[in-house]
């Protein structure tokens, strides 16, 4: 079975610190994929990033930045100079795909972060 | 190129009633999948269309819900009748084939009251 677990529920920074929020999986797979999402208050899902299993290169766009590590099971998400607008509720997912054709989406519980000014 | 769009964006219907959401995935994307989150909880997968069949409803929740997809394009999602814990945000989401992003759309707030 899949599992992501999002220990931090919630997490209130002040602009411009520092924030990594943290993802831990579990899967048998040896073939699965990893996102971010991001929901702001509007509630839409953004989607930030997509990692595969086989690619454990860190990633950095912007301020944002992914961290993956197999041996720890670990996707870690960090903002640098965290902004107001950063403040969502954060999704870490987990999918195993089924025969190529695409596969459900295990989510963590989420993380509400808070920016404040 | 259009996202996924959701129709309607909200919805507040009394216990007993029917409501039916309708999802227009990405034009081209095979995969739609339909998810929800209720009262805060974490997003929870639904079921999952690969074109006009479902590949996986094992989260279908009930037999009051009902999922379609007619031709393989638009997909409705109908609950009937309502209760009150069905109240949430229904999550449609469409990718192109395996291994690629899932896109969301905005989402269908449904109240039952």
């Amino acid at each position: 079975a899949q599992k992501v677990t999002q220990a931090q529920t919630e997490i209130s920074v002040v602009e411009k610190e520092d924030v990594t929020l943290d993802c831990v999986y579990e899967t048998r797979d040896t073939t699965y994929y990893l996102f971010w999402y991001k929901q702001p208050p509007s509630g839409e899902l953004v989607f930030l990033i997509r990692r595969n299993s086989f690619d454990e290169q860190n990633e950095i766009s912007g301020r944002y930045s992914w961290n993956f590590q197999k041996s720890t099971s670990s996707f870690n998400f960090t903002i640098t100079a965290s902004q107001v607008v950063d403040s969502a509720v954060y999704f870490c997912a987990l999918s195993v795909e089924i025969y190529n054709q695409g596969g459900k989406l295990i989510f963590g519980q989420g993380t509400e972060l808070s920016v404040k000014p | 190129e259009a996202g996924v769009t959701q129709f309607p964006s909200h919805s507040v219907i009394e216990k007993g009633q029917t409501v039916t959401l309708r999802c227009d995935p990405i034009s081209g994307h095979d995969n739609l999948y339909w998810y929800r989150r209720v009262m805060g909880k974490e997003i929870k997968f639904l079921l999952h269309f690969v074109k006009e069949s479902k590949q996986d409803e094992s989260g279908m929740p009930n037999n009051r819900f009902l999922a379609e997809r007619t031709g393989g394009t638009y997909s409705t999602l109908k609950v009937q009748p309502a209760e009150l814990e069905d109240s949430g945000v229904y999550f449609c989401a469409s990718s192109h084939g395996g291994g690629n992003t899932i896109y969301f759309g905005e989402g269908s707030w449904l109240t039952v009251v």
